[in-house]
């Protein structure tokens, strides 16, 4: 039921990208990515509907691909504060349960 | 907006006792859903609620209760505290209008059972 994210870990310095990955064994109806820092709530950060469709923020985007049921969120240009774990959440309906994978650590450094 | 908010911040039970973690939400949201986060484990759903008077459970809902009598409540009740229960706990709320329910996150309770 829960999603499987990949990797699990990313080490980055400044100005590199990286890529997380989400899939599941369900279809789905959309896909939710978060972002929490340490010791915080997890933040919202964009939702990709089915459909294909893809989606910016600044230098963080994400893509859907209906048909292998996998989302993956690009981050660009990496600054120190995207340092977090990232969560991806996947619903299989409208105004369902949102389950979430167990995240992606992303470390930035200078 | 205070947007959702949870009480209490911390908590300390011991083994056997009861208690209800407050979640309160200023938004008119119709979505409200309790999550447990433990290392490694990422957000697991305990319970959730589509409006008032309407509950279900999640992927991990034994030992929980909950009840939604208002739109802007959705209280959680450990029945009897276990050691297992020790955990982040962050209440979520949202819309349900055209599956955009990005959802608002509390700023947890942390508890531990001894």
């Amino acid at each position: 039921q829960q999603p499987v994210q990949s990797p699990q870990a990313v080490i980055l310095r400044e100005g590199e990208d990286a890529v997380i990955n989400c899939s599941s064994s369900k279809a789905l109806y959309s896909v939710h990515w978060y972002r929490q820092k340490h010791g915080e709530a997890p933040v919202f950060l964009m939702i990709l509907l089915k459909g294909g469709e893809q989606k910016g923020h600044d230098k963080i985007s994400a893509s859907f691909n209906e048909k292998k049921q996998q989302s993956s969120l690009y981050l660009t240009a990496s600054q120190l504060s995207y340092s977090g774990t990232y969560f991806c959440g996947t619903a299989v309906q409208a105004g369902t349960a949102l389950i979430f994978g167990k995240g992606t650590t992303l470390s930035v450094s200078s | 907006n205070a947007g959702v908010t949870q009480t209490p911040k911390f908590q300390v039970l011991k083994t056997g006792q009861s208690m209800t973690l407050q979640c309160a939400q200023d938004m008119n949201h119709e979505y409200m859903s309790w999550y447990r986060q433990d290392p490694g484990m990422g957000l697991r759903l305990i319970h959730y609620s589509v409006g008032a008077g309407i509950t279900d459970q999640g992927e991990v809902p034994n030992g929980y209760n909950v009840s939604r009598s208002t739109t802007e409540d959705f209280p959680l009740r450990l029945l009897s505290a276990a050691p297992s229960q020790t955990s982040v706990y962050f209440c979520a709320s949202s819309y349900v209008t055209s599956g955009r329910h990005e959802q608002y996150f509390g700023p947890g309770t942390r508890l531990t059972v001894t």
